[in-house]
């Protein structure tokens, strides 16, 4: 079992409508990272998190801390939404902390 | 201008070889990073600098040695290549690692090398 787990892995809209992706982590940690790979492979950092909401135009991030839980909203989703979405929880270790990745969602939003 | 750039984009080369990829950063950051995305496009963090200090070593082999000249450059030395490095490696750099932690900042990603052994 992945220390990060992301639901679904793969998803399919159609224009307009409101997107959600989910994030588990199987222990505790103080942050957490939403990161977007486009179809050509650059990734973008969308949001760093570590408590309640973010807002950047049309994406929403929320996370619970104590349900180890995460979730990105797209609202009224575009085709050039489409990309992989990936979150990344810093896991803490003796030696300080190791970024850890889930496996990515990819997100097709089709016209 | 780019803000974390990557040399070369691509680069194939044959199994045995010794090859470098360079990283730089203009953003004046402390704490850069390189990752590594297999086939399956999953990325997994290799190591990361501080201010020209390794501060993470995952378990990688010996054959790839990170080398930080200054803090805005993080080169990737890879010896002795093998099929099994084919992959994309991506630099990144985030502001500082200060008290919170290093990955307690928002990372900024380069473009990716896309290394293939043949």
């Amino acid at each position: 079992k992945n220390e990060v787990e992301q639901s679904p892995q793969n998803l399919t809209a159609q224009e307009g409508e409101f997107i959600t992706i989910n994030c588990s982590y199987s222990v505790g940690i103080s942050a957490l990272h939403w990161l977007q790979q486009h179809p050509g492979g650059g990734i973008v950092s969308l949001f760093m998190l570590s408590s309640g909401k973010k807002k950047h135009g049309r994406l929403i991030a929320t996370i619970n801390i104590q349900e180890k839980h995460s979730s990105l909203h797209i609202t009224a989703s575009h085709p050039r939404d489409s990309a992989v979405y990936i979150c990344a929880v810093p896991l803490k270790e003796t030696s300080g902390s190791r970024l850890t990745f889930g496996e990515g969602t990819q997100l097709t939003v089709n016209p | 201008d780019t803000a974390v750039s990557q040399t070369p984009k691509y680069l194939v080369t044959q199994m045995g070889n010794d090859k470098s990829i360079k990283c730089e950063q203009n953003l004046g950051h402390d704490t850069m990073y390189w990752y590594k995305q297999d086939s399956k496009k999953f990325l997994k963090i290799m190591f990361s600098y501080n201010n020209k200090e390794l501060i993470i070593n995952e378990t990688v082999p010996n054959r790839f040695s990170p080398k930080s000249p200054d803090k805005a450059h993080l080169n990737l030395h890879i010896n002795s290549l093998e099929l099994g490095d084919s992959a994309v490696y991506f630099c990144a750099s985030s502001p500082r690692r200060g008290l919170a932690g290093v990955f307690h900042y928002e990372q900024y990603f380069g473009p990716g090398t896309r290394l293939t052994v043949t």
